[in-house]
C-alpha cells in the first residue's frame, strides 16, 4: 500500500515570505510526483510536475525532488493571500498500474 | 469549452436510493478516473478505466459500479445509497495512468 504523508497544517506564512511545503512518500518505485491546489470547494488543479532529482522552477513556484530521500516540496516565493489554500502531493507508483496516490493535504495560509 | 465535465454538481437523496454520476472528457484522454474527498478533504481513488477497461479497482464497495460506454465517459452509478457515501466524488483523465489528471469540478454527493 503506497502512502504519501504530508502535514496537514495549517501553515501560516506572511505575505511575501517563501512558503515551503513537505511531502514523503513510501514507494521507492515512484517516478511522477504531482503538486496540486485545491481552493474550499473547488476541484483539485495541477501547478507543478516532477519527474528528476532536482529543483524545477516555474514562476513562483519550485518543486524539488530527492528520491533517495523520497521526499519532494513546493516552495511559493513571495506568497500571496490568494495562494491560500490546500496543497496536495501526488505521487504515481513505479509500474503504473495505480494511478496518483494523494496525501491529505497541507492547508496554507498567508497573512496579509 | 469545459475540458472534463461531471453532473450533478449537488446531488441529495435517501439512503437506500441509486443514483448516478457523469462524466466527460474532451481532452482525448485515453484513461479516466472517479476519486472519492471525504470530509477530512482526502482524496482516493476508486477507479480508473483506460481504452473501456477497468484497470484498478480499490477496496470499493460493489455498489459502485463504473460505466463507460466510449474513452471520452465514465459515469459512476450507486446502488443502495448509504450515509457514509455522503462525499465529493471527482471525475478525472490523462492522457496515460503515469500523467498529471485533470479534474472535473465535483459532485456533492448527501445522503439523508
Amino acid at each position: 500500500q503506497k502512502e504519501v504523508e504530508q502535514n496537514s497544517g495549517p501553515l501560516s506564512v506572511p505575505e511575501g515570505a517563501i512558503a515551503s511545503l513537505n511531502c514523503t512518500y513510501s514507494d521507492r518505485g515512484s517516478q511522477s510526483f504531482f503538486w496540486y491546489r485545491q481552493y474550499s470547494g473547488k476541484s483539485p488543479e495541477l501547478i507543478m510536475f516532477i519527474y528528476s532529482n532536482g529543483d524545477k522552477e516555474d514562476g513562483r513556484f519550485t518543486a524539488q525532488l530527492n528520491k533517495a530521500s523520497q521526499y519532494v516540496s513546493l516552495l511559493i516565493r513571495d506568497s500571496q493571500p490568494s495562494d491560500s489554500a490546500t496543497y496536495l502531493c501526488a505521487v504515481e507508483g513505479g509500474g503504473g498500474a495505480d494511478g496518483l496516490t494523494f496525501g491529505k493535504g497541507t492547508h496554507l495560509i498567508i497573512q496579509p | 469549452d469545459t475540458a472534463v465535465s461531471q453532473t450533478p454538481k449537488y446531488l441529495v437523496t435517501q439512503m437506500g436510493n441509486d443514483k448516478s454520476i457523469k462524466c466527460e472528457q474532451n481532452l482525448g484522454h485515453d484513461t479516466m478516473y472517479w476519486y472519492k474527498q471525504d470530509s477530512k478533504k482526502f482524496l482516493k481513488i476508486m477507479f480508473s478505466y483506460n481504452n473501456k477497461e477497468l484497470i484498478i479497482n480499490e477496496t470499493v464497495p460493489n455498489r459502485f459500479s463504473p460505466k463507460s460506454p466510449d474513452k471520452a465517459h465514465l459515469n459512476l452509478h450507486i446502488n443502495s445509497l448509504e450515509l457514509g457515501d455522503s462525499a465529493v466524488y471527482f471525475c478525472a483523465s490523462s492522457r496515460n495512468r503515469d500523467e498529471k489528471l485533470f479534474f472535473g469540478s465535483g459532485t456533492q454527493l448527501s445522503v439523508l
